[in-house]
């Protein structure tokens, strides 16, 4: 079946420093890949939408100069959170959707939990 | 507007049946999932159904969908303690760019 690889699964750096992380579909293109925020015990929280090849779609409230999005391939997006505060921590989780595989064709990435100290 | 609902916490005695709960306000949506997250995983899709479905059942899971009433519901029959996790009910709009809405999720413990 479809395997989203996120990348990395955990990371901790420092207050001001910036943090990269990789969603790659592993055995399919995607030409759309979803990135969502989720703090404990809560529900995720979808932050924008990731385009091949054009600018991401970003949800009210998400700073998108803060968290920047890349899809420069149909397999890689990427998501990095710029000038990182203790309060970007959270868990975050990139979706990609299959479009062969039709409308249950999402298959989400295991996450990766950021901690900002 | 987009809003999806659930409670948030569901315990059950082992090998009982447990429902899970879940409504949804947009009537554009077309196709609503049930996820399972482990603690410190992601998402895994359990089962899905279309909006012109009434259910669906998938060996322990069944899903039954009231349009008119926006409700959605998992019933997961002999509930084992593999189970315990949290259960989300999400739907696709495809007026928002098949963009997925996640529910708050429901914590299923199993009790002994």
């Amino acid at each position: 079946g479809a395997v989203v690889s996120q990348h990395p699964s955990w990371v901790i750096c420092k207050s001001g420093t910036s943090v990269k992380i990789e969603c790659r579909s592993l055995d399919f293109q995607a030409t759309t890949m979803f990135w969502y925020r989720q703090f404990p015990k809560q529900s995720l929280m979808l932050m924008a939408t990731s385009n091949e090849g054009s600018k991401a779609t970003y949800e009210q409230g998400v700073e998108k100069d803060k968290f920047l999005i890349n899809h420069a391939s149909l397999t890689l997006s990427t998501l990095t959170v710029t000038s990182a505060h203790p309060e970007d921590s959270s868990f975050y989780i990139c979706s990609a959707r299959d479009q062969a595989a039709g409308n249950y064709g999402y298959t989400f990435g295991s996450g990766t939990r950021l901690t900002v100290v | 507007g987009e809003d999806v609902e659930q409670s948030l916490f569901l315990s059950v005695r082992e090998g009982d049946s447990s429902v899970i709960n879940c409504t949804y306000t947009d009537s554009s949506s077309t196709y609503l999932y049930w996820y399972k997250q482990e603690p410190g995983a992601g998402l895994q899709l359990l089962t899905y159904i279309f909006s012109n479905m009434d259910m669906k059942q998938d060996q322990r899971l069944t899903v039954l969908l009231n349009k008119k009433d926006k409700h959605l519901s998992l019933r997961i029959a002999d509930t084992q303690t593999g189970d315990s996790a949290i259960y989300f009910c999400a739907e696709t709009i495809y007026s928002s760019a098949s963009k997925i809405i996640f529910g708050s999720g429901t914590r299923l413990s199993i009790r002994p």
